[in-house]
């Protein structure tokens, strides 16, 4: 089954520090691979995706993933950490011809001043 | 207008009552969705509707009913649920149904049932 993994519920960070969320994917065929946002009490929204052109992608408010095949990775960045970036963050997997995305368990993210 | 809406922003009810969750969307996109969130846990999809058939159901128990209307529209039917159904309901709609286009969600609906 398709599947994503997240590694580290909880990810603590410094204001203006590197900020690295990290997703796995299980696939026997290519994905198309998304991260999403949620504020608190809020909906999720998308940062980036990936749909097997570019394999660096960049999304919005500074953030980028890259695809690698070899790792089955799907990591996000952030070069430097805003106060604003504290939020839950999930990676998502879809495959062609099927809408069923499924979300990885989810990343909390923590600026510290 | 590229927003997804949902109604109400809260909804209380008891394990008696029947009411109902709307969403909706003037993007012309194609499938819509509902999932389930409990707290600090990611969204669990239980309805896709493509072209407004039914193209997924996630074994969701029957007090859980989805309805769509019309292109733009999603309905949430509820009945008899039980206090565990409590959780943050998400609409989400996408432009296809094959899984290439990301998904666009709502705000949510907060329910608690009493």
């Amino acid at each position: 089954a398709q599947s994503v993994t997240q590694l580290g519920s909880h990810v603590s960070v410094s204001e203006g520090a590197l900020v690295l969320l990290r997703c796995n994917y299980s696939s026997s065929v290519p994905p198309y691979l998304f991260w999403y946002v949620q504020y608190p009490n809020q909906g999720l929204q998308l940062l980036l995706k990936y749909t097997s052109a570019a394999t660096l992608v960049k999304g919005i408010n500074g953030f980028e993933a890259e695809f690698k095949k070899s790792e089955t990775s799907f990591h996000l960045t952030k070069p430097s950490a805003h106060m604003s970036d504290a939020a839950e963050y999930f990676c998502a997997v879809s495959y062609p011809n099927n809408n069923d995305m499924r979300f990885g368990a989810g990343t909390r993210l923590t600026v510290k001043p | 207008d590229t927003e997804v809406t949902q109604t109400p922003k809260h909804l209380v009810m008891g394990m008696t009552n029947k009411k109902s969750l709307k969403c909706e969307q003037h993007m012309g996109h194609r499938a819509m969705y509902w999932y389930k969130q409990k707290a600090k846990k990611p969204p669990e999809l239980m309805f896709v509707y493509s072209y407004e058939k039914l193209s997924i159901n996630e074994s969701v128990p029957s007090r859980f009913s989805p309805e769509c209307p019309n292109s733009s529209l999603l309905n949430l039917h509820l009945h008899a649920l039980q206090p565990e159904d409590s959780a943050l309901y998400l609409c989400a709609s996408s432009l296809g149904t094959g899984g290439f286009d990301e998904q666009y969600f709502g705000p949510g609906t907060r329910l608690t049932v009493t």
